[in-house]
């Protein structure tokens, strides 16, 4: 069954430094998300990216953060200057297509500490 | 703006007993209502899901949730518990006209032995 990559599974960081989150959406699929999780805290949405460009942002994804889709198959979520806030579990969902019903299938996430 | 409650951070249960996992939503057009599991070190798994049609909805692994507009809940349960359903468990809610989902706290499930 097609599945959702996220890579690396853990990343360690110093604050300030820039990180790129990888993820490999199902092939199919047009529809990519980001989404984080502060430890204890809900899931959160951070973007939508559908046909190469942004198609809805969080108040969370300021100008800190950008992803791109930089072949057929990879979906990136970078964060420039990283914050101890940033600290979150990040994950990485695609869809089929556009209605709302469709599943979003998610992939294991990124865990990631600032230090 | 939509939002979800998950009554009880944490449930637990005894193997064989009726799970029942609370979920309210706060929504000002009908939303469609989803279920998801997480296992340990793992992603976020569709459990179930409802849209239109029938307000009973069965997923996967026994579960099933009903949808109750005049309560606006959509309560996530499974007649008897397994060791193998320990999770955490999020229900989460889509708009018509939205992209994204919107996420309750989540509750860990513990099933005891």
């Amino acid at each position: 069954e097609p599945e959702v990559t996220q890579t690396p599974s853990h990343q360690v960081t110093q604050m300030g430094q820039e990180v790129i989150l990888r993820c490999v959406p199902i092939s199919n699929h047009l529809y990519f998300y980001w989404y984080r999780q502060i430890l204890g805290q809900k899931v959160e949405f951070l973007v939508s990216f559908y046909n190469n460009e942004i198609s809805e942002k969080s108040e969370i994804f300021d100008d800190q953060f950008s992803v791109e889709r930089p072949d057929g198959s990879n979906f990136t979520l970078k964060i420039r200057s990283t914050k101890l806030e940033d600290s979150a579990m990040y994950f990485c969902a695609s869809r089929r297509d556009t209605l709302p019903q469709e599943t979003q299938y998610f992939g294991p996430g990124t865990r990631l500490l600032v230090l | 703006a939509q939002s979800v409650t998950q009554l009880g951070s944490h449930v637990s249960v005894s193997e064989g007993a009726l799970v029942l996992l609370r979920c309210n939503y706060s929504s000002s057009v009908p939303p469609y209502l989803f279920w998801y599991v997480q296992y340990p070190n793992q992603g976020l798994q569709l459990l179930l899901k409802y849209t239109t049609g029938a307000t009973l909805v069965k997923g996967i692994n026994g579960f099933e949730a009903e949808f109750k507009k005049s309560e606006t809940s959509f309560h996530l349960t499974k007649p008897s518990a397994h060791m193998s359903d320990a999770a955490e468990y999020f229900c989460a809610v889509s708009l018509e006209y939205g992209n994204k989902l919107v996420f309750g706290a989540g509750t860990i499930l513990r099933v005891k032995s």
